[in-house]
């Protein structure tokens, strides 16, 4: 079964942290997978998407990897701000079944000041 | 471009009633998905349409539950005779046709079975 994992559940660090967000996938044979930024009540604001054949993707103050072999992604966020506080998702789409996102449950970020 | 908008906002219904919620995807996105999400989890597939044709369905679709997008623009689910395990919130996405499939959500619609 294709499955996706984010731990922790939530997190907090002092502002100005840098810090690591995990996510693992069971099936290597990953077509793509995204990573969202979710605030409450609210929908989700794709941060990144790395495809199958990238390492990694950077936009601003975030970094996210993909290890295939591993079965695992990170997001990275650099110098973390108190606007960042937010559950941050991960999404994987697997070969063959390309019309279909399965997510994480997501870790719940909380910068302090 | 306002990205993909969604409506109502939010929905409350008493039990045996039905909804429909509207998404109105990024116009030039040819693929439209729904999600439903519950509270500390993440989103769940629903459907997936390819311009009109709404080429794959998630088995959590019950027979209460249609979506149809007529003329492949925007899209409306509806499900009938609500029960409380549906209070949920219901998200739509949009995709353009290309290698990345690039998903951006609207802001959902939440609803509330009594």
């Amino acid at each position: 079964k294709q499955e996706v994992t984010q731990i922790p559940a939530a997190l907090s660090v002092p502002e100005g942290e840098n810090l690591v967000l995990n996510c693992s996938f069971t099936d290597s044979a990953i077509y793509n997978l995204q990573w969202f930024r979710q605030d409450p009540g609210k929908g989700l604001t794709s941060l990144l998407l790395i495809q199958s054949s990238q390492r990694e993707q950077t936009s601003g103050r975030l970094n996210a990897s993909l290890d295939k072999s591993s079965g695992r992604s990170t997001l990275y966020i650099a110098a973390s701000q108190p606007g960042d506080s937010a559950t941050y998702l991960c999404a994987a789409r697997w070969s063959g079944t390309a019309s279909k996102l399965t997510f994480g449950t997501g870790t719940r970020l909380q910068v302090t000041l | 471009d306002t990205g993909v908008s969604q409506n109502p906002r939010h929905k409350i219904t008493k039990r045996g009633q039905n909804v429909t919620f509207r998404c109105d995807p990024i116009s030039e996105h040819n693929r439209l998905y729904w999600y439903r999400q519950t509270l500390g989890q993440g989103p769940e597939f629903l459907t997936y349409f390819q311009n009109e044709a709404q080429l794959e369905k998630s088995r959590l679709l019950s027979d209460r539950f249609s979506a149809e997008r007529p003329k492949g623009s925007f899209s409306t689910l509806e499900i009938q005779r609500t029960e409380q395990g549906d209070s949920a919130m219901y998200l739509c996405a949009s995709s353009p046709l290309s290698k990345t499939e690039k998903l951006f959500f609207g802001s959902g619609t939440q609803l509330s079975v009594l």
